[in-house]
């Protein structure tokens, strides 16, 4: 399958700040999603783009579908403790499978 | 509703030994997908089953493979287990495996090959 590029790899953060990750990838993606997986946890479904340049939020959380169709980036607000964990983008082309990238590993401290 | 279940949750097999790990979707789910995921390659596709065949594969050696029962839930077996075969190995199901549909994971089971 197709490898997404990620960044950034880890973010160590202050409770309060805002987060912006990306995802790029060289083919183009029909459906871009993004997960969170925690320690000892499948991921977790936490926002679907099925447009290009769709706009989606999920209370502090927000991502967008790239014009290109070959990126993708996710913000989280106002940031918590609870946020930590590992955040993941995904890609789905013409086939079912999904494409990952390799994980933003978040950290908040209080 | 229950979500997806994953058996055993922890593994510890020794090399050329093989290992068989189940998968039971959400009530009403047909598809079920399952995916590798180490800390080099990531989370990568392995096979999705729908109505008992195997309709989508990854890019995996033929030591792996699955199985899919009449009540939608699957078995992946990997035969002549390697080092690197350790990961933990996600399940994901959803009502028809088709795209734009979400894919709802299970916990994993971790398996350590030694």
């Amino acid at each position: 399958g197709q490898q997404l590029n990620q960044s950034p790899q880890s973010m160590f953060i202050q409770e309060g700040e805002d987060v912006s990750m990306n995802c790029t990838s060289s083919s183009i993606f029909n459906t871009w999603l993004w997960y969170k997986q925690d320690p000892g946890e499948g991921p977790v479904l936490l926002i679907a783009l099925y447009k290009a340049g769709e706009l989606t939020s999920n209370g502090r959380l927000t991502a967008q579908f790239g014009i290109t169709r070959k990126d993708s980036f996710l913000n989280i607000s106002a940031s918590i403790p609870s946020d930590v964990g590992i955040y993941f983008c995904a890609g789905q082309g013409s086939g079912y499978a999904l494409n990952f990238g390799k994980g933003t590993s978040l950290l908040v401290t209080p | 509703k229950a979500g997806v279940t994953q058996t055993p949750r922890y593994l510890i097999k020794t090399r050329g030994q093989q290992v068989t790990l189940s998968c039971s979707p959400i009530s009403g789910h047909r598809s079920v997908s399952w995916y590798q995921q180490t800390p080099g390659q990531g989370l990568q596709f392995l096979f999705e089953y729908f109505s008992e065949t195997q309709r989508n594969k990854g890019n995996f050696p033929g030591r792996f493979s699955g199985r899919q029962f009449s009540n939608s839930r699957s078995e992946m077996n990997v035969s002549t287990l390697e080092l690197g075969d350790s990961a933990l190995y996600l399940c994901a199901s959803s009502f028809w495996g088709t795209e734009q549909e979400t894919q709802y994971f299970g916990p994993g089971t971790r398996l350590l090959v030694l």
